[in-house]
C-alpha cells in the first residue's frame, strides 16, 4: 500500500497569502495524483486531479504540481472560504490511498 | 446537475449485517465507476471499495474483503455496498463517489453527502 504523507499538518496563515501544502509518496505515482478539500461537516470536494488538473469548477488560485514522489497544492490568495482541511489521494496503484490531512487555519 | 443520496445507514450492534445505497442521477451512470469512501470520527479518508460502470470488476480494501460486496443495477442508477459481520472499527460516515472514469480512475469527483453507520453493543 502507498503511503502519502503531508506537510505540514497545520497551517496558519491570513487571508491574502499564498499556501502551499506538500505531498510526498512512498513511491512513484506518475502523475497519478489528486487532491481535495473537506469542509467541516460536508464531503471532500476534488480540486485537482492528475497532479496538476483543475476539476470542474474550481477557482484558478488552485494549483497543483508534481510527479514522481514530490507533489505540490498552491494556493496563490487565500479567500476566507479556503480555510479547511485539505487531503492528497493517489490512484496509481489500489487501493487508493489518501494523506493524513494538513488543515489550513486563520491565522 | 449530479446527485448521489446515500442511505441505508444506522446504528447496529457488532456482527450484523447492513446495506447501503447511494442513486445516482444527473450523468450517464454506467459509463462510471463508483466507489464507497469512509471516514472515522474525527479521522482521514479510506477507499473502502470500487466498481466498474459495468460492475465486472469489483475492488475491496483488506479491512473490508470478505465481509463488504459492492453491486451495482444500472437499471436503476444505483450502487450498494452489502457490509456483513460488522465491526466496531467499521464505524464511521461512508461516502458515495462518483470517479472520473469507467474504471481504475480511482479520483472521485462527486460526492454525496454521506451516511453514518454506528457500530456499537
Amino acid at each position: 500500500e502507498i503511503v502519502l504523507t503531508q506537510s505540514p499538518a497545520t497551517l496558519s496563515l491570513s487571508p491574502g497569502e499564498r499556501a502551499t501544502l506538500s505531498c510526498r509518496a512512498s513511491q512513484s505515482l506518475s502523475i497519478y495524483l489528486a487532491w481535495y478539500q473537506q469542509r467541516p461537516g460536508q464531503a471532500p470536494r476534488l480540486l485537482i486531479y492528475d497532479a496538476s488538473n483543475r476539476a470542474t469548477g474550481i477557482p484558478a488560485r488552485f494549483s497543483g504540481s508534481g510527479s514522481g514522489t514530490d507533489f505540490t497544492l498552491t494556493i496563490s490568495s487565500l479567500e476566507p472560504e479556503d480555510f479547511a482541511l485539505y487531503y492528497c489521494q493517489q490512484r496509481s496503484n489500489w487501493p487508493p490511498t489518501f494523506g493524513q490531512g494538513t488543515r489550513l487555519e486563520i491565522k | 446537475e449530479v446527485q448521489l443520496l446515500e442511505s441505508g445507514g444506522g446504528l447496529v450492534q457488532p456482527g450484523v449485517s447492513l446495506r447501503l445505497s447511494c442513486a445516482a442521477s444527473g450523468f450517464t451512470f454506467s459509463s462510471y465507476a463508483m466507489g464507497w469512501v469512509r471516514q472515522a470520527p474525527g479521522k482521514g479518508l479510506e477507499w473502502v471499495s470500487a466498481i466498474s460502470g459495468s460492475g465486472g470488476s469489483t475492488y475491496y480494501a483488506d479491512s473490508v474483503k470478505g465481509r463488504f460486496t459492492i453491486s451495482r443495477d444500472n437499471s436503476k442508477n444505483t450502487v450498494y455496498l452489502q457490509m456483513n459481520s460488522l465491526r466496531v472499527e467499521d464505524t464511521a460516515v461512508y461516502y458515495c463517489a462518483k470517479t472520473r472514469g469507467s474504471s481504475s480512475s480511482w479520483y472521485g469527483d462527486y460526492w454525496g453527502q454521506g451516511t453514518l453507520v454506528t457500530v456499537s453493543s
